[in-house]
């Protein structure tokens, strides 16, 4: 089952913007674009959903180019507390079972 | 409305032993998913239930793990018996369908380790 491709790590301080980018080459067509978060100790939590252009909702926004082969997460202005783990789901293989990569740890420092 | 949940938090067993791990899904969801992630490893699925039935069961190790889910309702993984290699953490989750387009509720999960 081919899996999305996403930065091992990242670092941002506070107040920044931060935009993690998953690559997901062989997604089918029938599949969407899901973006989880999560904080240590705890499970995955949903943070953001898309099949293409551009989705916003309170926590992110999320930008799907025309080919859909890869995926923005944009975090506006983020803060300590969004220090985490962020997984790019994209690539089910038509199995509707959510199927999570390695993640990208994000850290935010002061 | 309460969410997924999942006991015990955390086990400590003896290699050989056999644990029992349990899953609450939220109320009416139907789909019921369980996912391991082993230390420094990809969270990997292990199993998908729709109600008491398996659909998925293609993630599950060996025939040492065994998860049911009588009356569609909660769900029990049981390890027996346990091999060092088990130890990790194992998430539950639930949706009120599967298919695309519809987010999965996950649980805090079990940490298990083998001793």
């Amino acid at each position: 089952l081919a899996k999305t491709t996403q930065p091992i790590s990242m670092d941002s301080y506070e107040g920044q913007e931060v935009n993690i980018t998953c690559s997901h080459n062989n997604i089918a067509t029938n599949d969407y674009i899901t973006w989880y978060q999560q904080f240590p100790s705890q499970g995955p939590r949903f943070i953001i959903q898309g099949y293409k252009t551009k989705v916003t909702n309170e926590v992110a926004s999320l930008f799907i180019p025309a080919d859909r082969k890869s995926s923005t997460l944009s975090l506006p202005r983020v803060s300590l507390s969004d220090t985490a783990v962020y997984y790019c789901l994209g690539e089910s293989g038509g199995s509707y079972i959510p199927t999570f990569g390695r993640g990208t740890s994000l850290i935010v420092h002061p | 409305e309460a969410g997924v949940t999942q006991f015990p938090s955390h086990s400590v067993i003896e290699k050989g032993q056999t644990v029992t791990l349990r899953c609450d899904p939220i109320s009416g969801h139907d789909n019921l998913y369980w996912y391991r992630r082993v230390m420094g490893k990809e969270i990997k699925f292990l199993l998908h239930f729709v109600k008491e039935s398996k659909q998925d069961e293609s993630g599950m190790p060996n025939n040492r793990f065994l998860a049911e889910r009588t009356g569609g309702t909660y769900s029990t993984l049981k390890v027996q018996p346990a091999e060092l290699e088990d130890s990790g953490v194992y998430f539950c989750a639930s949706s009120h369908e599967a298919g695309q387009g519809l987010e999965a509720f996950f649980g805090q999960g079990t940490r298990l380790t083998v001793v």
